[in-house]
């Protein structure tokens, strides 16, 4: 069955440091999310992206933020200077218009757990 | 904006018994309700999931009822295994936007 991927399965990193966060969405997929999971808390949503372009983003989603769909493949979330509170554990999601489950099924990857020291 | 609930925040079944969890939520222009599973370290998969136009839908020993009006949603699972201990999360919104309960620690004791 496909699945998302995402890489690093953990970074650490210095406040005020820039990092990267990649995903390989489903191949035939169409939309494409973020969400954060504090440590013990619930999943928050922070953007959603189609045709290459933002759809809808969260407060979470500040300046600090950014998203992009380098090439047809791969789909990042950067985030230009850390905070200790950015950590958390991101997840890629990614849905698609001709999924048996319907356009709006969205399937996790397995997230990438952001350490800010 | 959308808003979900969701109890208990722990639950601990003997395995065997059924387990239950209650979500509601707040935007009744909601029309989707997925149900995730989260195992330890992993990222939340999905288990089931609910449209506004059917009351039920079962898999297997998993099943779902929506109350439109009620604005509630539960999560049913039977014949509880320990492989079952995890947390689910669900989720209520429409098009690609939903939003997540906080959780249900269910725990399947052997």
């Amino acid at each position: 069955e496909p699945e998302v991927t995402q890489t690093p399965s953990h970074q650490v990193t210095q406040m005020g440091q820039e990092v990267i966060l990649r995903c390989v969405p489903i191949s035939n997929h169409l939309y494409f999310y973020w969400y954060r999971q504090i440590l013990g808390q619930k999943v928050e949503f922070l953007v959603s992206f189609y045709n290459n372009e933002i759809s809808e983003k969260s407060e979470i989603f500040d300046d600090q933020f950014s998203v992009e769909r380098p090439d047809g493949s791969n789909f990042t979330l950067k985030i230009r200077s850390t905070k200790l509170e950015d950590s958390a554990m991101y997840f890629c999601a990614s849905s698609g218009l001709n999924d048996p489950r319907g356009t709006d099924t969205q399937y996790f990857g397995p997230g990438t757990r952001l350490t800010v020291l | 904006g959308e808003n979900v609930e969701q109890h208990p925040s722990t639950l601990s079944v003997q395995e065997g018994d059924s387990a239950v969890i209650k979500c509601t939520y707040s935007d009744s222009a909601s029309n989707y309700f997925p149900w995730y599973k989260q195992e330890l370290g992993k990222g939340p998969q999905l288990i089931i999931d609910i449209r506004s136009n059917v009351g039920e839908k079962k898999d297997q020993r998993i099943a779902v009822t929506l109350n439109k009006t009620a604005k509630h949603f539960s999560l049913h699972i039977t014949e509880t295994q320990p492989e079952d201990s995890a947390v689910y999360f669900c989720a209520a919104g429409y098009g690609q936007n939903f939003v997540f309960g906080p959780g249900t620690r269910l725990s399947v004791l052997p």
